[in-house]
């Protein structure tokens, strides 16, 4: 199984460029999640789903949009990329027990 | 809401030094716990996690932890570090039933010196 993936990995967009995060699980997990990691602030939450269908916002969800149309599928979208936004992008997933992080996507905003 | 304090924010130790850190979170209630671990470049990674039972837990490469319910504490320790532990350490809390969302702490980077 390969767990979490996360696509793409790294990621260089200008000011005002839209893009979007894919992660997928292959664990049926009904709750994933978006993190974004920066410096000296530890992890925080953007958005997060408890089931297909269904988006909830975070600690910090402002810039950002998601979605969950398949049950594996979680897709974090930054419809107008701002330099606030460059940070390390993590999914998760999660059951009854830990979460399962993804590999991270490392993204700059110039 | 539920928080999580990880009151050491960065850590430097020599190998073999003797290692914990503190991790306290606030629901009143019945909660999993976790200890992730980040190493230099890499995704989170579990190290240990505590849902009901032994309150000391032991996890892998040697760290444990002990959860004291009137402390409402979990703190990770190790004996002896080495320099391959260096990393960013993670105390995670959520609360059982129901929908669940893990609510991390700040993180604590640890740092052996050879």
């Amino acid at each position: 199984n390969a767990g979490v993936t996360q696509t793409p990995k790294f990621r260089v967009l200008k000011t005002g460029q839209s893009m979007t995060l894919l992660c997928a699980q292959d664990m049926n997990h009904e709750y994933m999640y978006w993190y974004r990691q920066d410096p000296g602030m530890g992890l925080r939450l953007i958005h997060y789903s408890v089931g297909e269908g269904t988006t909830a916002k975070g600690e910090v969800p402002d810039g950002y949009n998601v979605s969950r149309l398949k049950k594996q599928n979680f897709l974090l979208g930054l419809e107008s990329a701002a330099p606030s936004q460059t940070s390390v992008y993590f999914c998760a997933s999660s059951y009854i027990t830990e979460a399962f992080f993804g590999q991270g996507t490392r993204l700059t905003v110039v | 809401a539920q928080s999580v304090s990880q009151h050491n924010h960065h850590v430097i130790l020599s190998e073999a030094a003797s290692l914990e850190l503190g991790c306290n979170y606030s629901y009143g209630g019945t909660v999993n716990l976790f200890w992730y671990v980040q190493y230099p470049g890499q995704h989170l990674q579990l190290l240990l996690k505590y849902f009901s039972g032994d309150p000391l837990v032991k996890g892998i490469k040697g760290f444990e932890a002990e959860f004291i319910k009137s402390k409402f504490s979990f703190n990770l320790r190790k004996p002896s570090v080495q320099w391959s532990d260096t990393a960013e350490y993670f105390c995670a809390v959520n609360e059982p039933g129901g929908y669940q969302k893990v609510t991390f702490g700040i993180g604590t980077k640890l740092q052996v010196i050879p």
